[in-house]
């Protein structure tokens, strides 16, 4: 099975940059996504690594290490629209498909 | 436009009783889902369906029925043997095995039970 840790919370002042990580455990691994939800809405995708390293857009980065089971988002130049949920997911191919497993998420508070 | 279009938004229903979530995308997508959401919690995943009649359960699959006759459509059931309903529910479809993965999610549907 699949096994994801995140801190629950993160605070940050506006227009500085946050790092919100995610360890995962698993018995099958393709690729680790990131999702950003507000408050009562849906889950959207904002990235997605299947190699190590950094991928970058815009003002997000999400960074992959698949030997330390490690992944991270990294958001610069904070906006007040950022705070919302963020949740890692671990995506691996079953049959002729992905399947993702969530982590618990990061709710990110965002302050002047 | 695209999307996924989840009905109803918000559901009540007395215990003992079943309902069924509707939801439908008009992405061409293969592969639909079906995730639980409880507050402060992440999203865990109750059945999903690569191809039309064909789909696997996840890991909270129990109380919970699906069927998909068509690519469009995959309605969800929660019956009465579902000990703990009430929760926010999130379908979502993707491509299959090309690109990112990415989910598409619909607005999601609030089921409460009185």
């Amino acid at each position: 099975g699949q096994s994801l840790e995140q801190p629950s919370e993160v605070t940050a002042v506006e227009g500085a940059i946050v790092q919100m990580n995610c360890t995962y455990q698993t018995s099958g691994f393709y690729g680790l996504s990131w999702y950003q939800q507000h408050d009562g809405g849906a889950p959207t995708f904002l990235s997605y690594n299947a190699l190590d390293g950094l991928e970058e857009t815009g003002r997000f980065s999400s960074f992959l290490s698949r030997s330390d089971s490690y992944g991270y988002l990294l958001l610069q130049e904070l906006q007040m629209k950022d705070s919302a949920s963020y949740f890692c997911a671990v995506r691996e191919l079953t049959g002729g498909g992905n399947k993702l497993t969530f982590g618990t998420g990061t709710q990110l508070k965002v302050e002047l | 436009d695209g999307g996924i279009t989840q009905s109803p938004k918000y559901l009540f229903r007395k215990e003992g009783q079943n309902v069924t979530l509707s939801c439908e995308q008009n992405l061409n997508h293969d592969a639909m889902y079906w995730y639980r959401q409880d507050p402060g919690q992440g999203l865990r995943l109750i059945y999903y369906s690569q191809i039309v009649n064909d789909f696997q359960k996840g890991d909270i699959a129990e109380g919970y029925s699906v069927s998909r006759e068509k690519k469009e459509s995959f309605p969800l059931t929660v019956t009465s043997a579902q000990k703990n309903p009430t929760a926010f529910y999130l379908c979502a479809s993707s491509m299959t095995r090309r690109g990112t993965g990415e989910l598409f999610f619909g607005e999601g549907s609030r089921l409460t039970v009185l």
